[in-house]
């Protein structure tokens, strides 16, 4: 499978720990997107990469949140002391910026964080 | 500020029958219009997408129409089918040099009688 994954899948956690989740996106595509998307709504755009540099930051994403891309390749999001207001699908998106056809992002299957 | 509204909700259609869901949106630099389709625990996958110099795109049975000087385009599913029941997301974005981060709508959730 070439696609978008995305580690761990589910996370549960309690509200103070750290969690960190990993994307790795199609090889290669040189933009990686992170969204968070709650129950019963769209995903909402966190950060973005062009390769290892991030680009652009929501105004979502708190002093808790940190996103790295090391090498260009696969990315991490972490979050620090977690809160319940935290929980939510965190996806993933990558895609081939500077076609002349579509950008098109390619999503992970997300994972699902609980902070209990 | 809601840039993309969805509507409805939610829409129950027939077997057989047509779906169709309404989308607007309000920044008129936005163009490129993807719809994404999601099922239960997956991430949302592009359905068809569409650029505003076009008024409408037909792949299959799925045709999106835009109507730019209304800032609305809408997606049609023809001959809808119980496989087709699942969450359907309108966007936008600024493609091509530019920030290109997806502002998505809030959803439809689409559910197909057999």
């Amino acid at each position: 499978d070439t696609g978008v994954s995305q580690d761990p899948r589910h996370k549960i956690t309690k509200r103070g720990q750290n969690v960190t989740f990993r994307c790795d996106p199609i090889s290669e595509h040189n933009r990686l997107y992170w969204y968070r998307q709650t129950l019963g709504q769209g995903p909402e755009f966190l950060t973005y990469f062009q390769n290892e540099a991030q680009l652009e930051k929501s105004r979502l994403l708190s002093d808790r949140f940190s996103a790295e891309r090391p090498k260009g390749s696969f990315s991490t999001l972490e979050i620090q002391r977690t809160e319940q207001g935290d929980s939510a699908m965190y996806l993933c998106a990558s895609s081939l910026a500077f076609r002349t056809d579509t950008d098109t992002q390619y999503f992970g299957p997300g994972t699902r964080l609980t902070v209990l | 500020q809601q840039q993309v509204k969805q509507s409805p909700q939610s829409l129950i259609v027939q077997k057989g029958g047509i779906s169709i869901i309404n989308c607007a949106y309000e920044n008129t630099a936005f163009d490129y219009f993807p719809w994404y389709q999601q099922f239960p625990g997956k991430g949302p996958a592009l359905l068809i997408a569409i650029r505003p110099d076009v008024s409408e795109k037909k792949e299959g049975r799925f045709t999106i129409s835009f109507n730019k000087s209304a800032k609305q385009f809408s997606l049609h599913i023809m001959d809808s089918q119980p496989g087709d029941s699942a969450t359907y997301f309108c966007a936008a974005s600024l493609s091509m040099n530019r920030d290109d981060k997806i502002i998505f709508g809030k959803g439809t959730r689409l559910h197909i009688l057999p």
